[in-house]
């Protein structure tokens, strides 16, 4: 069956710094992969995603790079905030539009 | 402007008690879905819906029941079957940007059980 796995499961970055989050997949049918950002108490948002023929898609300071041959993609934040800290969620999608959910990152940028 | 509205945001339920959340959306969305959230955990599919009265299991249905009888509402009843029953409840629909599928969640619903 489908497996998502993400890592790492905490992450703490100095202000400033880079912050990287890799997500592996094992559907080959998976061809949308988005990433979503959850802060304390509040519903996933969307923040950037990437589509199966695009190898690397970049927004300000955020950035998503596809490897579909491995099966896996990574968000890279740079320039770290404080605004920044929050739950960050992949999920590969298939066509249909079934969703599989990783188990989350959470991400503390620290002054 | 377009989004999904959660009711309640907090929910306290004694044991026994059914308890139903509400999810309302006016993205014109057909399809919409209800995952539970427990802490440290990822998103786990409970149902989803593909269109008007019709629904399917997903990967934790026991315990839960849904209706969907118009395209914006789609409640969820949690019931006193469900063993573990405390947790972040989000509801999401799906929509088409771009060409691929796009959802767009609900600030979510707390339920605490007493």
């Amino acid at each position: 069956g489908e497996n998502v796995e993400q890592h790492p499961s905490t992450l703490s970055v100095q202000e400033g710094d880079s912050a990287v989050i890799k997500c592996t997949y094992s559907d080959s049918a998976s061809n949308y992969f988005p990433w979503y950002k959850q802060e304390l108490g509040k519903g996933p948002q969307l923040i950037i995603d990437i589509r199966s023929n695009v190898g690397e898609k970049k927004d300000q300071r955020i950035a998503v790079t596809l490897n579909k041959t491995a099966k896996h993609f990574s968000l890279h934040i740079t320039e770290t905030q404080p605004e920044d800290s929050a739950v960050y969620f992949c999920a590969p999608t298939d066509s249909w539009g079934k969703f599989q959910f990783g188990a989350g990152t959470q991400v503390v940028v620290t002054p | 402007d377009g989004g999904i509205t959660q009711s309640p945001k907090y929910l306290f339920r004694k044991e026994g008690q059914n308890v139903t959340l509400s999810c309302e959306q006016n993205l014109n969305h057909d399809a919409m879905y209800w995952y539970r959230q427990d802490p440290g955990q990822g998103l786990r599919l409970i149902y989803y819906s593909q269109i008007v009265n019709d629904f399917q299991k997903g990967d934790i249905a026991e315990g839960y029941s849904v209706s969907r009888e118009k395209k914006e509402s789609f409640p969820l009843t949690v019931t006193s079957a469900q063993k573990n029953p405390t947790a972040f409840y989000l509801c999401a629909s799906r929509g088409r940007r771009a060409g691929a599928n796009v959802l767009t969640f609900g600030a979510g619903s707390r339920l605490t059980v007493l």
